[in-house]
């Protein structure tokens, strides 16, 4: 069965300064990988997905991630960090041909000024 | 239009009560999926629908009753729920899938915040 793991339930980083979530994967077969957003109170929010196109994804809000085989990887990225970015963030994994989303832990990310 | 609306926002309920939640999209979507969360936990799976019929079903309590009346509307019904169902319920939706070499994104609603006393 495929699984995520998300290293770090917190992340602090000062506003302009990188942000870095982390995501490693486990499935038997190449996987479609997602990262959501969820701010507090509210939905979940798709930032950007992996679907085999292309390994370095852009996904909205400036976020990006990197599907690294070899590490069996997904890390999420943006350059500059803004308050408005502190949110939890989900790494979420699906089995080609299943339409059901297996989720990591989460990791909340604080922004501080 | 990629949005998915949910009523009530927010519910408070006895134990005693029966209470409906409604999950509505119009982007064609002919999957449907209800989530339970936790605070600081991720969202749990507890219903799919497929076209309309019952797919999934993660070992819920029937005191939660699922509903699909049409492709675009899905309901959760609430009866003799317990203080630990207060949670946060989602709704979501995506395409179906329609090949095995695909995995389709799940848009989701903004949530019901529910609280059983």
């Amino acid at each position: 069965a495929q699984s995520v793991t998300q290293l770090g339930s917190h992340v602090s980083v000062s506003e302009g300064a990188l942000v870095l979530l982390r995501c490693n994967y486990s499935s038997s077969v190449p996987p479609y990988l997602f990262w959501y957003v969820q701010y507090p109170n509210q939905g979940l929010q798709l930032l950007l997905k992996y679907t085999s196109a292309a390994t370095l994804v852009k996904g909205i809000n400036g976020f990006e991630a990197e599907f690294k085989k070899s590490e069996t990887s997904f890390h999420l990225t943006k350059p500059s960090a803004h308050m408005r970015d502190a949110a939890e963030y989900f790494c979420a994994v699906s089995d080609p041909g299943y339409s059901t989303l297996t989720f990591g832990k989460g990791t909340m990310l604080l922004v501080s000024p | 239009d990629t949005e998915v609306t949910q009523t009530p926002k927010h519910l408070v309920m006895g134990m005693t009560n029966k209470k409906s939640l409604k999950c509505e999209q119009h982007m064609g979507h002919r999957a449907m999926y209800w989530y339970k969360q936790k605070a600081k936990k991720p969202p749990e799976l507890m219903f799919v629908y497929s076209y309309e019929k019952l797919s999934i079903n993660e070992s819920v309590p029937s005191r939660f009753s699922p509903e699909c009346p049409n492709s675009s509307l899905l309901n959760l019904h609430l009866h003799a729920l317990q203080p630990e169902d207060s949670a946060l319920y989602l709704c979501a939706s995506s395409q179906v899938l329609l090949t095995s070499g695909s995995s389709y994104e799940q848009y989701f609603g903004p949530g019901t915040r529910l609280t059983v006393t």
